[in-house]
């Protein structure tokens, strides 16, 4: 099983809507998680990170299920300028790695 | 003012050259990294140091040799360059433990 597995897409959603993605993780010692940002041919930039509790940044909301090993993104309102790869990103083993998901697709059409 | 620079943006040059990237961060963090990006668009970990220490080393060829004078600075060192080494390279930084990475803006290589 891959250390962190996320759904590929490309979802492609109406400007407004609402989408959400789940990455799953197979180390239940993990203790940080994030979403990361990558435009294409850009370096990835931290969107947010997952805390217990679940957090929200504006339209972004992120929650975390340490039982089942997941955590969630979801985006309300979507803009044309969402439209990027979403990466999912837990540490590994050592504590020092952060392991990537290969990313979901998302486009926002007009 | 770029947190995290690494130099070159682009590299092309023919197989079984020599090559470098230089990486550095002015953010005072302790932890940097080598990051791979492949075709698939697949970012996989290669090496990290921690104030200037190896502390990952992930099962890469024997030809790729990093460097860390000191730990604001990681270098990767690219030996008889193949095909398959084609990618971009992300260099990162973060403090240890919880911290989310900060990246460059990654070299693209390319081996022809």
């Amino acid at each position: 099983r891959k250390e962190v597995e996320q759904d590929p897409g490309p979802f492609n959603v109406p400007e407004g809507a609402t989408v959400a993605f789940n990455c799953t993780y197979s180390n239940s010692a993990s203790q940080s998680f994030f979403w990361y940002r990558q435009d294409c041919r850009k370096e990835p930039k931290l969107l947010m990170s997952v805390y217990s509790s679940g957090n929200e940044d504006g339209r972004f909301t992120a929650q975390l299920n340490r039982a089942s090993q997941y955590i969630s993104l979801l985006i309300r309102d979507s803009k044309l300028s969402d439209s990027a790869t979403y990466l999912c990103v837990v540490n590994g083993n050592s504590g020092y790695a952060l392991n990537f998901g290969k990313g979901t697709s998302l486009l926002v059409t007009p | 003012d770029t947190a995290v620079s690494q130099t070159p943006k682009y590299l092309v040059t023919q197989m079984g050259n020599d090559k470098s990237i230089k990486c550095e961060q002015n953010l005072g963090h302790d932890t940097m990294y080598w990051y791979k990006q492949d075709s698939k668009k697949f970012l996989k970990i290669m090496f990290s140091y921690n104030n200037k220490e190896l502390i990952i080393n992930e099962t890469v060829p024997n030809r790729f040799s990093p460097k860390s004078p000191d730990k604001a600075h990681l270098n990767l060192h690219i030996n008889s360059l193949e095909l398959g080494d084609s990618a971009v390279y992300f260099c990162a930084s973060s403090q240890p433990g919880r911290s989310p990475l900060h990246f460059g803006n990654g070299t693209r290589l390319t081996v022809t």
